[in-house]
């Protein structure tokens, strides 16, 4: 069956290092890659969106790229500051088209 | 305004008993979802649904039942609670399905004694 995999559970960062969190997908191919931020207590909020003929892209400190050979994705915190700690998760949707397979998230920790 | 929200945002209750959590989503999409977190903070859907279609999770227990009034609501509910329904319940919206991106509301803490 589909599946989304986040190498890490947990990574700890020094600020100001840029933080790279991994995202595999097996057994589809997904149309695209999102990917969230989640806070303690609160729902996931959208931060990026990278289509499979995309390579990369960026915003602002973020960047996501997309391998459809390694059927992976990778998203960069450059310039990381205690703020960005929190939960990301990798997103698709699944092989019909009709709901989204979240990964288990990697809780990044970003120490001062 | 809050985009997508969501009442109660913790419920404790005992065994057996029958629940309901209420969603609302002012963005105008037109699908809403039932996800539920676990203590390990998977993400799984449970249902998907707009006007047309409701999609369910094969995995979710036919005592968990979304109702939806209008197209801005989908409530969930829940009957004869289980220890194992001790989690954290999220709605979320897109506009058309998965062609686009969700919104998620604060999550309800469901704790089961």
């Amino acid at each position: 069956s589909q599946k989304i995999e986040q190498n890490s559970e947990a990574l700890n960062i020094q600020e100001g290092k840029t933080a790279t969190l991994t995202c595999n997908y097996t057994n589809y191919s997904p149309a695209y890659l999102q990917w969230y931020r989640q806070d303690p207590g609160r729902g996931p909020v959208f931060l990026l969106l990278i289509r499979e003929n995309e390579k990369e892209k960026r915003k602002e400190r973020l960047k996501v790229t997309f391998d459809t050979t390694l059927k992976q994705s990778l998203f960069h915190i450059t310039a990381s500051q205690p703020a960005d700690s929190a939960t990301y998760l990798c997103a698709s949707p699944d092989n019909y088209g009709q709901n989204f397979v979240f990964g288990p998230g990697t809780r990044l920790s970003v120490l001062p | 305004d809050t985009a997508v929200s969501q009442t109660p945002k913790y419920l404790v209750t005992q065994m057996g008993n029958d629940k309901s959590i209420k969603c609302e989503q002012n963005l105008g999409h037109d699908t809403m979802y039932w996800y539920k977190q676990d203590s390990k903070k998977f993400l799984k859907i449970m249902f998907s649904y707009n006007n047309k279609e409701l999609i369910i999770n094969e995995t979710v227990p036919n005592r968990f039942s979304p109702k939806s009034p209008d197209k801005a609501h989908l409530n969930l509910h829940i009957n004869s609670l289980e220890l194992g329904d001790s989690a954290v319940y999220f709605c979320a919206s897109s506009q058309d399905g998965t062609k686009e991106t969700q919104y998620f509301g604060p999550g309800t803490r469901l704790l089961v004694l």
